[in-house]
């Protein structure tokens, strides 16, 4: 099976910008969670899709958003980007029906903002 | 606050060494992860753990629920064993995760 794969890899863009990036789980999966990753905050968790609903979500301000389409394929979206929102974007699915269970991460979105 | 505190930060071994990184958490979980995260981003889940000992080739991962404490060894390490080490517990339906040990193992 192919990995999990996320879209684009790298990006650089200017603060007050959005920005969209896309995760497609591995086929099967129907979870879908996104993280961000910084220097200073390490790893946390953003929010978690399961058959086109929000699940679970992490403590970040409403300038970041996602969605799920009917085939698991998911978007992230960050709005009026701040310098702070630096950071690596990953995401990870799983078959989302038991808890826990393992998760498959993605290579990850680089996104530098200036 | 810090739910999950790992320690050593850095941890410079010798090929063929023993190492072990240790993970604290203060919440009630559910499960434990290891990761993996080499250079260029790209994380490996290790192992999901929620009591007990898991082994996987040099690898080997134990958790104590009471003492709320899970701990990482790899035997005989290796060069291609260097790479950031990340604990992560899942409380309800969220991640916590740690800070991460970075591991460089000297040939």
């Amino acid at each position: 099976k192919a990995g999990v794969t996320q879209t684009p890899r790298y990006l650089i863009k200017t603060r007050g910008q959005q920005v969209t990036l896309s995760c497609s789980p591995i086929s099967g999966h129907r979870s879908v969670s996104w993280y961000q990753q910084t220097p200073g905050q390490g790893l946390q968790f953003l929010f978690e899709y399961f058959s086109e609903t929000q699940r679970n979500k992490g403590n970040f301000p409403g300038r970041f958003s996602g969605r799920q389409f009917s085939n698991s394929r998911s978007e992230m979206n960050v709005s009026t980007l701040e310098l702070g929102d630096s950071a690596l974007y990953l995401c990870a699915s799983s078959l989302g029906t038991s808890n826990p269970e393992t998760q498959y991460f993605g290579p990850g979105t680089r996104l530098l903002v200036l | 606050k810090n739910e999950v505190e790992q320690s050593p930060q850095n941890l410079t071994a010798q090929e063929g060494e023993f190492i072990t990184i240790n993970c604290s958490y203060s919440v009630g979980i559910s499960a434990l992860h290891w990761l993996q995260q080499h250079p260029g981003g790209g994380i490996v889940s290790l192992f999901m753990l929620s009591s007990g000992k898991k082994k996987h080739g040099r690898l080997i991962a134990t958790i104590n629920i009471q003492e709320k404490h899970s701990s990482l060894h790899i035997t005989a390490s290796h060069p291609r064993d260097s790479a950031v080490y990340i604990c992560a517990v899942l409380t309800g339906n969220q991640f916590y995760f740690g800070t991460g040990t970075s591991l460089t193992v000297i040939p």
